[in-house]
């Protein structure tokens, strides 16, 4: 059972345009939420992450969203650049039995910025 | 955050064989992570490293099959033991620097033969 859901494996966006990658989630336990991004052969690299008290957190370019309602987060990158071209995680903290370090991730999303 | 490494950075090993993960970090953390990353797959944590305590493993991950050593503050092993071809992945280790964010090694891609 997944309980992180990042339902598009891949996303393709032109250079200047906003990104928006989606993820849901099933467990409501889950507080704390996070972003990742990943090149190859390295490993993830920590981007934005997001309380459940709040809707938005801004850093940068970089703005994400909750709608705890819908169990829903999204990463807005705006404006794309091509060295976003990555693998993007989002991941979960919390659940079940107050486990505030574990992090439950996505599938990943695969961003590819055109020029 | 925290610099973290990893050796080796990837190796090739036989079915049987084990293989030992070195993970370091630049600075004293409590809680370090070992992740495994399969192929086309999410990261799955297998175990919460706690320095001076048993390895926590999560379901699904033992001691036996992946046994972890955490000497110090900076410092964690994983071992991948009696390897088979489905234990062909990226293992990660990371570290929780105190506001629920993690900061993970490079990865140690692992292909077993």
């Amino acid at each position: 059972d997944q309980q992180v859901k990042q339902n598009s494996p891949s996303l393709s966006v032109q250079e200047g345009r906003i990104s928006i990658l989606n993820c849901d989630y099933t467990n409501s336990m889950f507080d704390y939420f996070l972003w990742y991004k990943k090149y190859p052969a390295e490993g993830p690299t920590f981007l934005i992450s997001i309380s459940s008290i709040k809707d938005k957190n801004e850093d940068g370019r970089f703005t994400v969203f909750l709608n705890k309602s819908a169990k829903h987060l999204s990463l807005h990158i705006v404006p794309s650049q091509p060295g976003d071209s990555a693998v993007y995680f989002c991941a979960a903290s919390g659940g079940s039995g107050g486990s505030n370090y574990k992090l439950t991730f996505g599938k990943g999303t695969l961003l590819t910025v055109n020029p | 955050s925290a610099v973290i490494s990893q050796k080796p950075s990837r190796d090739i090993c036989q079915r049987g064989t084990s293989l030992t993960i070195q993970c370091q970090v630049d600075s004293q953390v409590t809680m370090m992570f070992w992740y495994r990353q399969q192929p086309g797959q999410s990261l799955t944590l297998i175990a919460t490293a706690n320095q001076g305590s048993e390895a926590t493993y999560e379901s699904g991950f033992v001691i036996d099959k992946f046994p972890i050593s955490r000497p110090n503050l900076t410092f964690s092993t994983l071992t991948v033991s009696n390897m088979s071809p489905e234990d062909s992945s990226i293992y990660l280790c990371s570290v929780e620097t105190g506001a629920y964010e993690q900061y993970f090694g490079p990865g140690t891609r692992l292909t077993v033969t």
